[in-house]
């Protein structure tokens, strides 16, 4: 499975302000995943990070909201905009395992908005 | 309208306790379902994906099956280091992307 690694791991910040969370891959893949894992429930997929083309949102998520980058196959960023207490969650990275079929995560931003 | 619901939310087990969590599905066309384990401030950890009804995947004390409509997963004797939060989730069928539907998870408790 590949090894992921985001950054910051948790993070406390003010209302109004932006956070970028970033994910990192120790090997190329072709799409990487952004999650939202709120309290008490179930992980949602916010958007497709595909290499060289923009970001698909899901119903719900956009991109002035949830800004997206890949620069490349083994990195990509998520941009939490003007921030709100309802934005409080848990951001997870992640990526298909070799069989495309079963997913691998990161271990998560947590991310306490104020 | 696809869904994922598991049962219990919250079980408390004392070591050694057998029990069963549930995992019941309503998906167009089922492109495999998995079980993931996740412990706090952590990610999801993938444990089995299952395919068919039928199908059954083990590994330590766990044990996953699989019918038309739901699917459990069995843990043996369980140990306080089996203390965690369960998670199931599906694939559609036919889709373009890798969308998967997460239930809200089961958190198992096992006392020592």
């Amino acid at each position: 499975s590949a090894v992921i690694s985001q950054k910051p791991s948790r993070d406390i910040c003010q209302r109004g302000t932006s956070l970028t969370i970033q994910c990192q891959v120790d090997s190329q893949v072709t799409m990487m995943f952004w999650y939202r894992q709120q309290p008490g429930q179930s992980l949602t997929l916010i958007a497709t990070a595909n290499q060289g083309s923009e970001a698909t949102y899901e119903s719900g998520f956009v991109i002035d909201k949830f800004p997206i980058s890949r620069p490349n196959l083994t990195f990509s960023t998520l941009t939490v905009s003007n921030m709100s207490p309802e934005d409080s969650s848990i951001y997870l990275c992640s990526v298909p395992g070799q069989t495309n079929t079963e997913a691998f995560f990161g271990q998560g931003t947590r991310l306490t908005v104020v | 309208e696809d869904q994922v619901t598991q049962s219990p939310e919250a079980l408390r087990l004392q070591e050694g306790e057998s029990s069963s969590l549930n995992c019941s599905y309503t998906v167009s066309g089922l492109r495999g379902l998995f079980w993931y384990r996740q412990d706090p401030g952590k990610g999801p950890e993938f444990l089995f994906t299952l395919y068919s009804a039928g199908e059954e995947k083990e590994k330590e004390r766990l044990k996953a099956t699989l019918t038309k409509k739901e699917s459990f997963l069995h843990i043996t004797a369980p140990k306080p280091e089996d203390s965690a939060t369960y998670l199931c989730a599906v694939r559609e069928s036919g889709s373009g992307t890798y969308k998967y539907i997460f239930g809200t998870g089961t958190r198992l408790k096992v006392l020592a």
